[in-house]
């Protein structure tokens, strides 16, 4: 059965540096979507992604994050300088049509020191 | 700012007992609403889509319903398992694709 696949499974880096966390999502989806959940608390829309753009962003989704679908097949998350408060599980998510079920995968764990 | 409440924030209930949660959302701007089951240590998994007023839908021991109009949606689970326990999230989706979820309902069930 196909899935979304995320890596690293987990990334601990230090403040101030780069993080590019990745997904492959279904292979026929069109809709694409990043969230995190800070321990504790509940699951934050980051970002969604159709036809090659942003589509929607939250108000956590600054200048120090970007998403890109560069070859067609991995949907990536760039966080530019972590800060602590980004430590989170991240979860990619695809959808084949706005009318259909979210898919997800298992989540990056990111861990800011 | 959207804002889907879910209660109660945690449930715990005896096998064999029926239950029921509910869901807020904003009745403007609604596309769909959404209902996925968290296992700890796995990812959401989805029971319902639902777009329609008035829809309701079943799964099994599961089913749900929906109110545009006023903004909630129900999930009832009959006969609770111990494997039903989970957190069961909603996700309101709006014309702009915005997919915002709900705080979750954490659901215990002892045998």
């Amino acid at each position: 059965e196909p899935e979304v696949t995320q890596t690293p499974s987990h990334q601990v880096t230090q403040m101030g540096q780069e993080v590019i966390l990745r997904c492959v999502p279904i292979s026929n989806h069109l809709y694409f979507y990043w969230y995190r959940q800070i321990l504790g608390q509940k699951v934050e829309f980051l970002v969604s992604f159709y036809n090659n753009e942003i589509s929607e962003k939250s108000e956590i989704f600054d200048d120090q994050f970007s998403v890109e679908r560069p070859d067609g097949s991995n949907f990536t998350l760039k966080i530019r300088s972590t800060k602590l408060e980004d430590s989170a599980m991240y979860f990619c998510a695809s959808m084949r049509q706005r009318k259909g079920e979210l898919f997800f995968g298992e989540g990056s764990r990111l861990t800011v020191l | 700012i959207l804002n889907v409440e879910q209660s109660p924030q945690s449930l715990h209930v005896q096998e064999g007992d029926s239950t029921n949660f509910t869901c807020s959302f904003p009745s403007s701007n609604f596309y769909a609403l959404h209902w996925y089951r968290w296992e700890t240590a796995k990812s959401p998994e989805a029971l319902f889509v639902m777009t329609l007023n008035g829809d309701e839908k079943k799964k099994g021991r599961i089913s749900a319903t929906l109110n545009t109009k006023e903004g909630y949606s129900y999930l009832y689970i009959k006969g609770s398992q111990p494997e039903d326990s989970a957190t069961y999230l909603c996700a309101f989706i709006s014309h702009t694709d915005k997919l915002i979820f709900g705080t979750g309902t954490r659901l215990q069930v002892f045998p």
